[in-house]
């Protein structure tokens, strides 16, 4: 199989603190991960794409200074929301391409985000 | 500007029906489409992909077509279960290997 787990499943915060979460394949090598955000009745939108040892490409309107990707190894990407505000509780939701030539993402189970 | 939309209104069936559902795309030429199951506060799980040459594909209860010339996906679900209840979204695949999603239908399946 291909399984990806997410780190905490639900997190509750004070606003102005980080919060960070982990995105794990467990029985696969992912050189490609992806962020996304969903709020409730949305559909995921896409936050960024994280490449193991490169910069991660952020999508037009997200901020890279806000939320911060770490694609330390092939098995490992974590999103770090700073300074979170209420306005960044959502549903953070992380998938992960497992061949290079195949397109179909493995998704996690998701991160709820409360910023209080 | 680029557009993926699926029914937004709630899809509710008896058991024992086919539901059919609906993606709808302007301004792509995607490559192929992707069809996804979510259930209440989990990440999507993947049922089918169809390709842009493939005009119907199927897994077991599950059927999809791909018309690229109406750009129009149909999913249908046959003999429906209650089990089948969720929030089903389609998605296309954009360059970089991005996924583009719509925002989900939900169907409920009563018994």
């Amino acid at each position: 199989g291909a399984v990806v787990s997410q780190h905490p499943s639900r997190v509750i915060c004070k606003s102005g603190t980080s919060v960070k979460i982990e995105c794990r394949s467990l029985d696969f090598q992912a050189t490609t991960m992806f962020w996304y955000r969903q709020f409730p009745k949305q559909s995921l939108m896409l936050m960024a794409t994280s490449n193991e040892g490169s910069k991660a490409t952020y999508e037009q309107g997200v901020e890279k200074d806000k939320f911060l990707i770490n694609h330390a190894s092939l098995t490992l990407s974590t999103l770090t929301v700073t300074s979170a505000h209420p306005e960044d509780s959502s549903f953070y939701i992380c998938s992960a391409l497992r061949d290079r030539g195949s397109n179909e993402q493995f998704f996690g189970p998701g991160t709820r985000l409360t910023v209080l | 500007s680029q557009k993926i939309e699926q029914n937004s209104e709630a899809l509710n069936i008896q058991e024992g029906k086919t539901a059919t559902l609906t993606c709808n795309y302007t301004n792509y030429s995607p490559a192929y489409l992707q069809w996804y199951r979510q259930d209440p506060g989990r990440g999507p799980v993947f049922l089918l992909l169809i390709r842009e040459n493939e005009k119907e594909k199927r897994k077991e209860r599950l059927k999809v077509t791909f018309d690229t010339t109406l750009k129009q996906s149909l999913f249908h679900i046959t003999a429906s279960q209650p089990a089948d209840s969720a929030t089903y979204l389609c998605a296309l695949l954009a360059r970089g290997g991005k996924l583009i999603f719509g925002q989900g239908t939900e169907l409920s399946v009563k018994p």
